[in-house]
């Protein structure tokens, strides 16, 4: 299919667990980002890449890690979960930056950290 | 820092038109002006963006005024699929130079 997916759409881990968030664009963008929203919040930006094996921090990346082997992928990895990285993740994609592109975003992963 | 300022919430009925004021009075001389929306249970999706003078595309209308601290979304004739939360997001080098920076935006209310 088309477009900018993310799997799983639904997850419940228990604290300390590892947990890996996937992000996948059929568009072969070259910039992707993972962005986080807590309940009544805008989104924060957690990670973003320019290019594969290109990647900068956003403005919260303690206790995140990503990685861009390939420009269609981009995982999100928590290694050791906690209660506050309960969340909704999104994952986007434009053509450049955003200063200047639209963002893609897909539909979004709901994670539960019990 | 480049901030905004929105309504929480504004409400408007259906088919009338929306406009959705935006504060950015600290916005630098380079930096386009961005609008996404959300709707409930949703991704944001792109709405418009423009650096200087009025934009238009097929979802809405941007005013920016001549002094870009302030712009405005219009939406011309509002429909119940128009609610949504609507962020206004003017790009800013402490987000990293190529993210967006999402407040809290306004959440928009139609009636019928």
């Amino acid at each position: 299919d088309a477009g900018i997916t993310q799997s799983p759409r639904y997850k419940i881990t228990e604290t300390g667990r590892q947990v890996t968030l996937m992000c996948h664009q059929t568009w072969s963008h070259s910039y992707m980002f993972w962005y986080r929203q807590d309940l009544g919040h805008g989104l924060r930006l957690i990670y973003y890449s320019a290019a594969a094996d290109i990647t900068d921090k956003g403005e919260v990346p303690d206790g995140y890690v990503v990685s861009r082997s390939k420009t269609e992928n981009f995982p999100l990895t928590l290694e050791s979960a906690t209660r506050s990285q309960t969340s909704v993740y999104f994952c986007a994609s434009s053509e450049a930056g955003a200063s200047y592109n639209e963002q893609f975003f897909g539909p979004g992963t709901r994670l539960t950290v019990l | 820092d480049a901030k905004t300022t929105q309504p929480n919430s504004m409400e408007s009925n259906e088919e009338e038109p929306v406009h959705l004021p935006c504060n950015h009075s600290t916005i630098s001389g380079t930096d386009y002006i961005h609008w996404y929306r959300q709707l409930p249970s949703q991704g944001p999706e792109y709405v418009i963006h423009g650096l200087t003078s009025n934009v238009n595309n097929r979802m809405a209308s941007l005013a920016i005024a001549e002094d870009r601290k302030s712009s405005t979304l219009i939406l011309h004739r509002a429909t119940l699929r128009d609610a949504a939360v609507y962020y206004c997001i003017p790009p800013g080098p402490e987000v990293g130079a190529d993210g967006l920076t999402f407040g809290k935006g306004t959440h928009l209310i139609i009636q019928p």
